[in-house]
């Protein structure tokens, strides 16, 4: 089984800052990756797939980079909105999540 | 608009079976399959499989596949999951999702609380 494994767990930001959040998979996964925010007591929505391509309606200050086993979503300038729980996702006969990224006002 | 709305909260005893609907609306049933999410209080996302609309594949997660059902029905545009022997561990907010590779949209969620 392909484990996912995201970092950091915790984030502490402020608005403005530019976050990184990781996500690396145990074997190769090509491109096979989404990127979901969930916010408290309510369902995820998707952000990012096929590891860069931005969802329709989702601000572009969100990106998704990387191939194989390393990924990245980057917020380039975080904004009160995006607090909230992250997660990567590997899809391909395969679905796994990554654990969380919560990222939190510093 | 694309909805994906669930059933209401349920409790159960260890030992019972729930089942839990997805109606979808806004979009040809038959060409989107439907996946089934689970996240225990406070914990993350569990993936637990999808269905096909189309011809009624399924796929389950290997830990969950002898436990889980899930089913389709085109004339409302349904798809139901059923989870049996129901533990404490299964005690968890319930999503379904549109898409068989990556999910959007989700449903509400449904809580199945499992308590003697």
């Amino acid at each position: 089984d392909i484990q996912m494994t995201q970092s950091p767990s915790t984030l502490s930001a402020s608005v403005g800052d530019r976050l990184n959040i990781s996500c690396r998979a145990s074997q190769s996964i090509g491109d096979w990756l989404a990127w979901y925010q969930q916010k408290a007591g309510k369902a995820p929505n998707l952000l990012i797939y096929k590891a860069s391509i931005l969802h329709s309606g989702v601000s572009s200050r969100f990106s998704g980079s990387g191939s194989g086993t390393e990924f990245t979503l980057t917020i380039s300038s975080l904004q009160p909105d995006d607090f909230a729980i992250y997660y990567c996702q590997h899809y391909n006969n395969e679905w796994t999540f990554g654990q969380g990224t919560k990222v939190e006002i510093k | 608009q694309v909805l994906l709305v669930q059933s209401a909260a349920e409790v159960k005893k260890p030992g019972a079976s729930v089942k839990v609907s997805c109606k979808t609306s806004g979009y040809t049933f038959t060409t989107y399959g439907i996946s089934w999410v689970r996240q225990a209080p406070g914990q993350g996302l569990e993936w637990m499989g999808w269905i096909s609309p189309f011809n009624g594949n399924t796929k389950y997660a290997e830990k969950l596949q002898d436990r889980v059902t899930m089913t389709s029905d085109a004339s409302t545009s349904t798809v139901y999951l059923e989870v049996r022997r129901l533990t404490s561990d299964d005690t968890a907010v319930y999503y379904c999702a549109r898409g068989l590779a990556e999910f959007d949209p989700w449903g509400q969620g449904t809580l199945v609380t499992v308590s003697s």
